[in-house]
């Protein structure tokens, strides 16, 4: 069992629906991020959940909404998106402090486009 | 602002040596992280540098110079499965992670 699951893989879908993404982690980490990875882009970091509470928004468009309801579960709800919005959307998770953070561990990714 | 410069692809023959190089400048420094991702997969943890020096672990070494705001990690014996994206992160001030586009290495016979 991987350490941090995401689900759906692959995910298509109209302008005009609503989908969610889901992502667990069995890591025992206090904290949760969403990621988004386009082609040839740095990774950009749109959600920080830390015990629980969003820590980090970076301006992300609120077509986008994030669920954590508890340390090992992070949604990323969906609706109305934009083409543009197509990408690889990676969750990861770490074990964050206010002086340290361990490494990051990622899962898979879904792979989202819309059309 | 803050910014993580990396070459965007390098091509290196099976057996060789590579050197990745990685370049940045943040707010502040806590760290940085090398990752390996291979296409349509997670990104999987290679190193951690946070005191300036060489850090070996195998086949991959990284090294860091925080004076310089460098780093590069060094891929001795290459092999066909070495073929990836190799992504270089600083750990900020805020213990944030800000993250270079990656490199994609290519690895020929």
């Amino acid at each position: 069992e991987t350490g941090v699951t995401q689900t759906p893989r692959h995910l298509v879908m109209g302008m005009t629906n609503k989908k969610s993404l889901k992502c667990e982690q069995h890591l025992g980490h206090n904290a949760m991020y969403w990621y988004k990875q386009s082609a040839k882009k740095p990774l950009e970091l749109m959600f920080v959940y830390s015990l629980e509470e969003r820590v980090e928004n970076n301006s992300v468009p609120s077509r986008f909404s994030p669920e954590c309801p508890n340390s090992s579960h992070l949604f990323l709800h969906l609706h109305t998106l934009q083409p543009e919005d197509s990408a690889l959307y990676l969750c990861a998770s770490s074990q964050a402090s206010d002086s340290r953070t361990t490494e990051a561990f990622f899962g898979q990714g879904t792979r989202l486009t819309v059309v | 602002g803050q910014n993580i410069d990396q070459p965007t692809e390098m091509t290196a023959t099976e057996g060789a040596i590579v050197q990745i190089n990685c370049t940045y400048q943040t707010s502040g420094f806590n760290g940085l992280f090398w990752y390996q991702q291979h296409a349509g997969e997670a990104p999987t943890f290679l190193s951690y540098n946070v005191l300036d020096g060489l850090e070996e672990k195998g086949r991959f070494s990284s090294f860091l110079s925080r004076s310089k705001g460098y780093s590069y990690l060094l891929l001795k014996e290459l092999q066909m499965k070495d073929s990836a994206s190799y992504l270089c992160a600083v750990l900020d001030s805020n213990y944030q992670l800000i993250w270079g586009a990656g490199t994609k290495l290519i690895i020929k016979p």
